[in-house]
């Protein structure tokens, strides 16, 4: 089945640095990869969506040049978290599709601490 | 905008209960999906419902897809305390998917 490996699975940065977080597609070609972020006993809401070669499509109240997204190759799409602040701590998950119409598989999330 | 909500938000019950969990929206879904997430962990697809009144069974669960797309249903006959997690139900629309807020199913031994 599709395998979607996201990396690290847990982060822990000063306020101010930035970090990035990677999300591979191991045995399909991910036209299009999502990123939510979760809060504690919440669920889950989509960041952006990006496909490969182009810019990513952000959700409104998402600042584009806090989280930078890159989608270069058809297996990967990075998102980093630009100036971390303490309020930026969240779990972040990405997905990836091939472009059907259903079939999202989703990576095992990156933990982020931000002190 | 497309909302799902999901009823109840939290549930707990004793193994051998039997539950049902809700989906619902006022927006009509190209597909339906079921994740089951335990924490710290990202979401595991249960089942994808595309057809109206499809009914798919998954050893003790059973989901429904409502005739009008609109609406799901999953329900856990005998629960295990492995039925343990976050259910979530997310409708696909335009390429994008959209979730509903959970419902935190604990099973108690």
């Amino acid at each position: 089945g599709a395998v979607v490996s996201q990396h690290p699975s847990w982060v822990i940065c000063k306020s101010g640095t930035s970090v990035k977080i990677e999300c591979r597609s191991l045995d399909f070609q991910a036209t299009t990869m999502f990123w939510y972020r979760q809060f504690p006993k919440q669920s889950l809401m989509l960041m952006a969506t990006s496909n490969e070669g182009s810019k990513a499509t952000y959700e409104q109240g998402v600042e584009k040049d806090k989280f930078l997204i890159n989608h270069a190759s058809l297996t990967l799409s990075t998102l980093t978290v630009t100036s971390a602040h303490p309020e930026d701590s969240s779990f972040y998950i990405c997905s990836a599709t091939s472009g059907r119409a259903y079939g999202y598989t989703f990576g095992s999330g990156t933990r982020l601490t931000v002190v | 905008t497309q909302l799902l909500e999901q009823s109840p938000q939290f549930l707990s019950i004793q193994e051998g209960e039997n539950l049902t969990v809700y989906c619902n929206s006022s927006s009509v879904f190209s597909s339906l999906q079921w994740y089951r997430q335990e924490p710290g962990e990202g979401p595991v697809l249960l089942v994808t419902v595309v057809t109206g009144g499809e009914v798919k069974k998954l050893k003790r669960l059973t989901f429904q897809f409502g005739d009008a797309r609109k609406d799901s249903s999953l329900h856990i006959t005998a629960a295990q305390p492995g039925d343990t997690g976050l259910y979530l139900c997310a409708g696909g629309s335009q390429g994008n998917l959209i979730f509903g807020k959970g419902t935190k199913l604990s099973v108690k031994p």
